[in-house]
């Protein structure tokens, strides 16, 4: 069976100080992965998603990147934190099947900067 | 681009009530639709999902949705909420972006159940 895996589950950074979010899933191969970023009473706002290895979309301009050096592992990265960078990041999964597949998450990151 | 807008951040229904969470969606292209679920800490997961096919879709716990294109509607309900109900509900649709397809989430509905 398929699983994702998403660390570290908590995370306090100073301002200034680079970001690594790590997500790998197993049991499956060319997945969609996606990083999303939840903020109190915000919803989930989609950040990355990838389709492949060094395939990278952006949906924000933002202080974040994303990496995929492999096919079923997908990075987030920051150089310099902002206050504005605290939050809950969720990493997930989908088939390539199509648009009617669903979306597997991992347990998320929570970050705190201060 | 497609989109999903969740009627009322936070709803409150007393235990044995009725659960109703509402959805409508925006898109150009017959619509893929989902319900999540999310525990306080903890990821997203699917309750159902609708694709094609028979417009009430059955999902976990007991939850449901109807589609109706009339409405461009979605909204999940639940005969009778239970205490283990209470947790964030996303309303989400898929859309196809440059790199891909992806999942557009709504903001999202706090469910609290009273004893």
């Amino acid at each position: 069976s398929q699983t994702i895996h998403q660390w570290p589950a908590t995370l306090v950074q100073p301002v200034g100080s680079p970001l690594s979010l790590e997500c790998t899933v197993e049991g499956t191969s060319n997945p969609n992965l996606y990083w999303y970023r939840q903020a109190a009473g915000r919803g989930l706002q989609l950040l990355f998603y990838s389709v492949g290895i060094g395939q990278i979309s952006s949906e924000v301009p933002q202080n974040l990147s994303a990496s995929r050096p492999q096919d079923r592992q997908f990075i987030l990265s920051s150089k310099k934190l902002l206050l504005s960078d605290s939050g809950f990041y969720l990493c997930a999964w989908a088939g390539q099947l199509g648009m009617n597949t669903e979306a597997f998450f991992g347990q998320g990151t929570r970050l705190t900067v201060v | 681009a497609q989109s999903v807008t969740q009627l009322g951040s936070h709803v409150s229904v007393s235990e044995g009530a009725l659960v109703l969470l509402r959805c409508n969606y925006s898109s150009s292209v017959p619509p893929y639709l989902f319900w999540y679920v999310q525990y306080p800490n903890q990821g997203l997961q699917l309750l159902l999902k609708y694709t094609t096919g028979a417009t009430l879709v059955k999902g976990i716990n007991g939850f449901e949705a109807e589609f109706k294109k009339s409405e461009t509607s979605f909204h999940l309900t639940k005969p009778s909420a239970h205490m283990s109900d209470a947790a964030e509900y996303f309303c989400a649709v898929s859309d196809q972006g440059t790199g891909g397809f992806k999942t557009i989430f709504g903001a999202g509905t706090r469910l609290f159940v009273k004893a």
